[in-house]
């Protein structure tokens, strides 16, 4: 069973910093580009952030350019989001998700992990 | 930025009607080697990750049920439930992956009439 786990979101104070974790299961990992995609309490969804399956070339919106850096290990089925600066704007529930194919434009998102909440408060 | 436009925000539909959910790409999304638009369609369930329904415009995904079908006519693209059953209630959005930064619609929530 193809499936996305995530992990480390939690309450941080305005310019904190946080790393989520998606751990990931039932496919060739390295095979996929992975994402990060968030939603703000009751709103619509917003793409963050790209990692081809190679993991050499990373993509980000430019609301997190230079604040989060997207990683992963293809041997350890695993994609990581390192956030920075953190911003009250950027409370929202993060999910990660695998592209149909190992490059940013060639398909959309097929799989979907149920999400981590990253809250920033004071 | 490619802008992505929903329309309506959300509908009523009756059970067994059909609902029309409507998107707009704010410049070409199709794709040079394959000619086929870089769109896909997802449905998201309160308290629920998204799933997606339809990319390239029209490709169903496997599990998905026909009555879901895509269809594209230039940068004007349309999700139609063609008989609205009542587990389908739910936020719809568009997204395309035509150009980075990926986009999404702003999303249209279908209910019961």
């Amino acid at each position: 069973e193809v499936q996305l786990v995530e992990s480390g979101g939690g309450l941080i104070q305005p310019g904190g910093s946080l790393r989520l974790s998606c751990a990931a299961s039932g496919f060739t990992f390295s095979g996929y580009a992975m994402g990060w995609v968030r939603q703000a309490p009751g709103k619509g969804l917003e793409w963050v952030s790209t990692v081809v399956g190679a993991g050499d070339r990373a993509f980000y919106a430019d609301s997190v350019q230079g604040r989060f850096t997207i990683s992963r290990d293809n041997s350890k089925n695993t994609m990581w989001m390192q956030m920075n600066s953190l911003r009250p704007e950027d409370t929202a529930v993060y999910y990660c998700a695998k592209g149909r194919c190992g490059d940013l434009l060639c398909g959309a998102f097929d799989v979907w992990g149920q999400g981590t909440m990253v809250t920033v408060a004071s | 930025d490619i802008v992505m436009t929903q329309s309506p925000d959300s509908l009523a539909v009756s059970l067994g009607e059909r609902a029309t959910i409507n998107c707009k790409s704010s410049q070409s999304i199709l794709h040079s080697s394959n000619n086929k638009n870089q769109l896909a369609w997802y449905q998201q369930k309160p308290g629920q990750p998204p799933k997606v329904l339809i990319y390239w415009a029209s490709t169903r995904e496997s599990g998905v049920p026909d009555r879901f079908s895509g269809s594209e006519s230039g940068t004007d693209f349309t999700l139609t439930i063609s008989s609205l059953q009542a587990e389908d209630v739910a936020v719809y959005y568009c997204q395309q992956y035509h150009r980075s930064p990926l986009t999404f619609g702003g999303g249209t929530k279908v209910e019961i009439k």
